[in-house]
């Protein structure tokens, strides 16, 4: 049971637009920022959004994420067959003094 | 470029102790918290604590407070993760990654290739 709220599956054809939910609470996301990594099938997880909408060099802006309140989203516009993936939030949780994880969303793309 | 590589796959029998190294490169390895999560077959992240380089100071999981433990060597720029007693629940690919921290905010990038560890009788 993870303590982020994630749908465990989303989907959507090329070039379509996809977002995908993340739930938590005032302890985690409701007191800090959201980051979402990105782990292709076989790979080690990458980062893909930070600070809640900010995007590392070298990501596309395809990708785009918002926070609000106690939850937060990413976003995937015009998406791509390469777009197919894994896709985690976080945030930092002050009473773990560490990192807390969504289950994590399967995105297929059809 | 900053980059972690870690070692290589490992088979335990149970009860056996593990340890996984993450070897950093391209950055100051002091600078960085450097934390392991682990991923069971088709299970996502588990989060198992941090280390800071620069004193040795470790904070763990509750989960794994007693098990696991977080040590490194500033000579080599290295981090290391041993879990005792392994049970086949502890099978599944572990990662080091690095916590890039500012005054708001703080995420993992990179991270290391990931460690395969396989329990079995």
């Amino acid at each position: 049971q993870s303590v982020l709220t994630q749908p465990p599956s989303a989907s959507g054809t090329p070039g379509q637009r996809v977002t995908i939910s993340c739930s938590g609470s005032y302890s985690n996301i409701g007191s800090t920022n959201v980051n979402w990594y990105q782990q292709l099938p076989g790979t080690a997880p990458k980062l893909l959004i930070y600070s809640n909408d900010q995007r590392p060099s070298g990501v596309p802006d395809r990708f785009s994420g918002s926070k609000s309140g106690t939850s937060a989203s990413l976003a995937i516009s015009g998406l791509q067959s390469e777009d197919e993936a894994d896709y985690y939030c976080a945030a930092w949780d002050d009473s773990l003094n560490g990192p807390v994880f969504g289950g994590g969303t399967k995105l297929t793309v059809l | 470029q900053v980059q972690l590589v870690q070692s290589g796959a490992e088979v335990k029998k149970p009860g056996a102790s593990v340890k996984v190294s993450c070897k950093a490169s391209g950055y100051s390895f002091a600078a960085y918290h450097m934390h392991w999560v682990r991923q069971a077959p088709g299970q996502g992240l588990e989060w198992m604590g941090w280390i800071n380089p620069n004193s040795g100071v470790t904070n763990y999981a509750q989960k794994f407070q007693g098990r696991v433990t977080m040590t490194r060597d500033t000579s080599i720029s290295t981090a290391y993760m041993e879990v005792s007693r392994v049970i086949s629940d502890d099978t599944a690919v572990y990662y080091c990654a690095r916590m890039v921290t500012t005054s708001t905010d703080r995420w993992f990038d990179p991270w290391g290739q990931g460690t395969l560890v396989t329990v079995s009788s």
